[in-house]
């Protein structure tokens, strides 16, 4: 089955500057990659995602690449602001109907 | 658009006792739900896939028979907890996957807390 690794599980950064979170996917038939974020006691919210068929998409202050000949894929927050302090979570998963395997999370901690 | 239910949000119990709870997709059409079960500070680890209408999937380790699932419409689906012991007291998440996707867009309920006395 699909093994997804998250790295670092860890993170503070300085309000400002950027944070990038990297994971990776063992299954080469994946072909779709989410990003949620979880504030603590609430539900993870989708904030960005990512298709097998492109590289790399943006979204304001977010952004996902995707290398899928090493599979591995990243979230990168530009110009970090205390609220986006949370847990994120990467995941993948196959063709549609197929469960997400997730990562471990990262605690993200935006010091002011 | 894309919003996902659960109730109750929070619930305790009694040891032995079952406790129900129900997934709602408010404003589309679900053929799959997921539940999981999530500890503090760890990740979301799937418990079952709830398909409309046939029984559920259940990853390798969960009891079926103790996490029993319904999914009898294409916005609701439930996960009963019977015979509830306070090692089943966890964070409890449900999310939805919409028909009208091509791929695999989950949307996530707010959770229950069951803690079981």
């Amino acid at each position: 089955g699909e093994n997804v690794e998250q790295h670092p599980s860890t993170l503070s950064v300085q309000e400002g500057d950027s944070a990038v979170i990297k994971c990776t996917y063992s299954d080469s038939a994946s072909n779709y990659f989410p990003w949620y974020k979880q504030e603590l006691g609430k539900r993870p919210q989708l904030i960005i995602d990512i298709r097998s068929n492109v590289g790399e998409k943006k979204d304001q202050r977010i952004a996902v690449t995707l290398n899928k000949t090493a599979k591995h894929f990243s979230l990168h927050i530009t110009e970090t602001q205390p609220e986006d302090s949370a847990v994120y979570f990467c995941a993948a998963s196959r063709a549609a109907g197929n469960k997400l395997t997730f990562g471990g999370g990262t605690r993200v901690l935006v010091k002011p | 658009g894309a919003v996902v239910s659960q109730h109750p949000s929070w619930v305790i119990c009694k040891s032995g006792t079952s406790v129900k709870i129900e997934c709602r997709s408010l404003d589309f059409q679900a053929t799959t739900m997921f539940w999981y079960r999530q500890f503090p500070k760890q990740s979301l680890m799937l418990m079952a896939t709830s398909n409309e209408g046939s029984k559920a999937t259940y990853e390798q380790g969960v009891e079926k028979d103790k996490f029993l699932i319904n999914h009898a419409s294409l916005t609701l689906s439930t996960l009963t907890v019977t015979s509830a012991h306070p090692e089943d007291s966890s964070f409890y998440i449900c999310s939805a996957r919409n028909a009208g996707s091509s791929y695999n867009e989950q949307f996530f309920g707010p959770g229950t807390r069951l803690t079981v006395l």
